[in-house]
């Protein structure tokens, strides 16, 4: 067990819906970052938030959006879906600045399926 | 745009066999090297963070080398056990990019009994 949590585990919706996932990290921990794997794809690194902030922004696309609030869990939010966008997000959490090289903890994942 | 690469994308042998597999990335502003080792339906696991020039990093069965000047690093299965399935993940991240790493696709390996 990692130490990071996410939820809901498993999320079946429609094209066009919006949905929510949400990830709290590792106690301490003031990073997170979120990736997305689709079929045929490696971890794509979709956004990373420090400390309520936004920090980078990777492949997300703009139906996409993210936020961390002052309890530091983040959610990322998930609009106008389309098939395409059904896959395993995971989060992960990162020690504060300096310690392990960036090591980062991740979430157990959300599986999305866009029907 | 930064590409990393894992060689080969899957790998079939059997229980006993040592095996290695390789990660190829861009060696400029190179910062650490993670690998990670993701089960079926479980989240990714660290196994190594290596940041030097011929780092060596060892973990029971489980080895890892790193050459941050040709930007290349093995993972070494000694033995493997059915167990040891899984994909395995290579990440570096840079000193210019806030700590996100870049995942390769990774190498799925398939112990069989």
């Amino acid at each position: 067990d990692s130490g990071v949590t996410q939820t809901p585990k498993h999320l079946i919706t429609a094209t066009g819906q919006r949905v929510t996932l949400r990830c709290s990290p590792r106690s301490g921990d003031l990073s997170v970052y979120w990736y997305q794997q689709s079929l045929d794809q490696g971890l794509q690194f979709l956004i990373h938030y420090y400390n309520g902030e936004e920090r980078a922004k990777g492949n997300i696309l703009e139906r996409f959006s993210a936020q961390q609030f002052p309890d530091l869990h983040s959610e990322l939010n998930l609009s106008s879906l389309e098939l395409g966008d059904s896959a395993l997000y995971f989060c992960a959490s990162k020690a504060p600045s300096g310690a392990t090289y960036n090591e980062q903890f991740f979430g157990p994942g959300t599986r999305l399926t866009v029907l | 745009i930064l590409n990393v690469e894992q060689s080969p994308q899957s790998l079939h042998v059997q229980e006993g066999d040592s095996t290695n597999f390789t990660c190829s990335f861009p060696s400029s502003n190179f910062y650490a090297l993670h690998w990670y080792r993701w089960e079926t339906a479980k989240s990714p696991e660290a196994l190594f963070v290596m940041t030097l020039n011929g780092d060596e990093k060892k973990k029971g069965r489980i080895s890892a080398t790193l050459n941050t000047k040709e930007g290349y690093s093995y993972l070494y299965i000694k033995g493997s056990q059915p167990e040891d399935s899984a994909t395995y993940l290579c990440a570096p991240s840079f000193t210019s990019n806030t700590g996100k790493l870049i995942f390769g696709q990774g190498t799925t390996l398939q112990v069989k009994p």
